[in-house]
């Protein structure tokens, strides 16, 4: 059983594009949700994470979105680059569990100049 | 600038043999985790530590076992080794409280039972 869902699997993009990533989990006592890229090779490397109490978090090109009511989150990249091209993972955890990850699946993102 | 470190990064067992994978970290840094990745899964949980001498299973620890001899180290072994276990395992360090904090991550070691 999945407890966090993430689509879609692959994603193809043009240079310039917005790529959007989504992600859902049931267990409401998740509060926080990291989202970490992978490229080929390497070990997973946090990208941006969000805390449940915000709905949103900004670094440069990369937004993510939080919305608790729908227990839903999402991760925005725009203007895309093919450098941005990896595997992209969002991930949850509770308050009382560490850093216990519990990982989607990921999205192979490929951005094509 | 966090390091973690496994070895070895290639191995190739036969079904039934014994199998260790190696963890170092030099953030000092108390939780420490397997992971192992797999299409389709992503990164599925199979051991974490909370410090040394500690070890608590994931959400897949059937057919592994895991030792954390001191805050450094953190090892996943396989006493008898499935093809099912060819796999790409990950070793990650945190230091988080609360459920926050970033995990550092290996560069994985490939594993493949023939």
């Amino acid at each position: 059983q999945q407890q966090v869902r993430q689509s879609p699997q692959s994603l193809t993009v043009w240079e310039g594009g917005t790529t959007v990533l989504t992600c859902s989990y049931e267990d409401s006592t998740f509060n926080y949700f990291p989202w970490y890229q992978q490229f080929p090779g390497e070990g997973p490397a946090l990208l941006i994470s969000i805390l449940s109490v915000s709905d949103k978090k900004e670094d440069g090109r990369f937004t993510t979105f939080f919305n608790k009511r729908e227990k839903k989150l999402s991760l925005h990249i725009i203007d895309s680059q093919p450098g941005d091209s990896a595997t992209y993972f969002c991930a949850a955890s509770k308050g009382s569990s560490g850093n216990k990850l519990i990982f989607g699946i990921g999205t192979l993102l490929s951005v094509k100049p | 600038e966090a390091a973690v470190t496994q070895s070895p990064r290639n191995k190739v067992a036969v079904t039934g043999g014994k199998v260790t994978l190696s963890c170092n970290q030099t953030n000092n840094h108390n939780n420490m985790y397997w992971y192992r990745q797999d299409t389709g899964h992503g990164l599925r949980l199979i051991h974490y530590s909370y410090g040394a001498g500690s070890t608590e299973k994931g959400d897949i620890p059937d057919g592994y076992k895991a030792s954390r001899p001191s805050q450094e180290n953190f090892s996943l072994i396989l006493e008898l080794a499935t093809p099912s276990q060819t796999s790409v395992y990950f070793c990650a360090s945190g230091d988080g409280t609360g459920g926050t904090g970033q995990l550092y991550f290996g560069e994985g070691s490939k594993l493949t039972v023939l």
